[in-house]
This record gives C-alpha cells, sequence and structure tokens, in this order.
C-alpha cells in the first residue's frame, strides 16, 4: 500500500459524458502528479500540483483539467468524453524536490467510455 | 523532450533464467528511475541510479548506469514468477515524469 489513494476504482461512461476521478495523496506529501495509461501511448504525465497551485503540465487535453484543494486532495474533471479517453488514470504524489524523494502511486482508476 | 526506448518489449522466459532488459536514450540523463508495475497495480520505484557507471543491486536484481549517462540496464538473476510485471524507466524530473514503453516481462513457473 503506497499511501495514496484513488476513488472510484472503476468507472464506465459514455461518450460526450464528464466525470471527476479523485486522489488523496500520502499524509505530509505537497506534490500530486496525474497520469494516464493507455495501451498505445503508455505511461504519461498530463500535470503536477503542488500545495494547491499548478506546476507543471504534461500531455493533458484542453478537455481536461484538474486542482488540488487546501486539504490537498486533488480531483481530475474529465469533460466530453471520447472513446480513446478510456484508460488507467494514475495519481502519484512526493514529499520534496530531491532527487531522492520518490513518486508513490496510488492503485489508479480504471476509465471505459462506451 | 528526451526519447526513451526500452527492449525488449515483450519478454518471456522459464523461472530460473537470467535475463536482461534495456533503457536507452540519445539525450543524456542527470538520473535515471526504474519502477516496476505489477498487473492492476500502480508503478513502484525499484531504484534510482545517479552517477555514470554506477551499479546497484537490490537482491536478484542488478541496475547499471551506462557510462556516458545515456542508457540502462536491468539484469534478473534466477528469474521466478514474482518478477513478472510491466518493467518502466523513467529519467528523473520534479516535474513529472517521461516513461519509456516498458518491457512487459512474464515468468512462467
Amino acid at each position: 500500500d503506497s499511501g495514496v489513494t484513488q476513488t472510484p476504482k472503476h468507472l464506465i461512461t459514455a461518450t460526450g459524458q464528464r466525470v471527476t476521478l479523485r486522489c488523496s495523496p500520502r499524509s505530509g506529501d505537497l506534490s500530486v502528479y496525474w497520469y494516464q495509461q493507455s495501451l498505445d501511448q503508455g505511461l504519461q504525465f498530463l500535470i503536477q500540483y503542488y500545495n494547491g497551485e499548478e506546476r507543471a503540465k504534461g500531455n493533458i487535453l484542453e478537455r481536461f483539467s484538474a486542482q488540488q484543494f487546501p486539504d490537498l486532495h486533488s480531483e481530475l474533471n474529465l469533460s466530453s468524453l471520447e472513446l480513446g479517453d478510456s484508460a488507467l488514470y494514475f495519481c502519484a504524489s512526493r514529499l520534496g524536490r530531491s532527487n531522492t524523494d520518490t513518486q508513490y502511486f496510488g492503485p489508479g482508476t480504471r476509465l471505459t467510455v462506451l | 523532450t528526451q526519447l526513451l526506448e526500452q527492449s525488449p518489449q515483450f519478454l518471456s522466459i522459464q523461472e530460473g533464467e537470467n535475463l536482461t532488459v534495456y533503457c536507452n536514450s540519445s539525450s543524456v540523463f542527470s538520473s535515471l528511475q526504474w519502477y516496476r508495475q505489477e498487473p492492476g497495480e500502480g508503478p513502484v520505484l525499484l531504484v534510482t541510479v545517479v552517477t555514470g557507471g554506477e551499479v546497484k543491486k537490490l537482491k536478484r536484481l542488478t541496475f547499471q548506469f551506462g557510462d556516458a549517462r545515456k542508457d540502462s540496464s536491468l539484469h534478473i538473476t534466477a528469474a521466478q514468477p514474482g518478477d513478472t510485471g510491466l518493467y518502466l524507466c523513467a529519467p528523473w524530473s520534479y516535474d513529472g515524469l517521461t516513461f519509456g514503453k516498458g518491457t512487459h516481462l512474464i515468468i512462467q513457473p
């Protein structure tokens, strides 16, 4: 158990819909990262938040957005869903900035868009 | 953007055999991390290599960082079914990790 929790574990929805994925980081970790993993693209970084503020953006679509709340949990919002958005979505958290600090990944949310 | 190539993409071997998987780039890494991801779970950090030529051992796993810091390898001795998983490499970054496509490893009993 990494200490990072994600809900829900599975999500099935239809094209055009909007969903929200939730992540609670490890206690004390200020940084939260979101990743998408699909068979064709592999594991890709989407976005990072640090202590409530957006810190870095990766390959995140404009239809996707995220935020980090004062209690440090984070939500990833996916809208106007397409079939190609079906993937595993992982959240990770990290304590600090050193290259000895570890990113701890949650168990993921499996999103299926029908 | 660093392009990472991991090879082989898939590997299926018998329990007890040895194997090596590779992570290569045309760019120099400041440091490199290896992760293992088991089915249905998130990636777990195995090791971080920092210095060119560095060798780190984790039980039956041996990680090597190339002298020029452009490549790395992971060698598993006497593979066990519990080693089955997706092995990913990524240059260390604070701003989000860029992973290779990984090596899917299956160890058959």
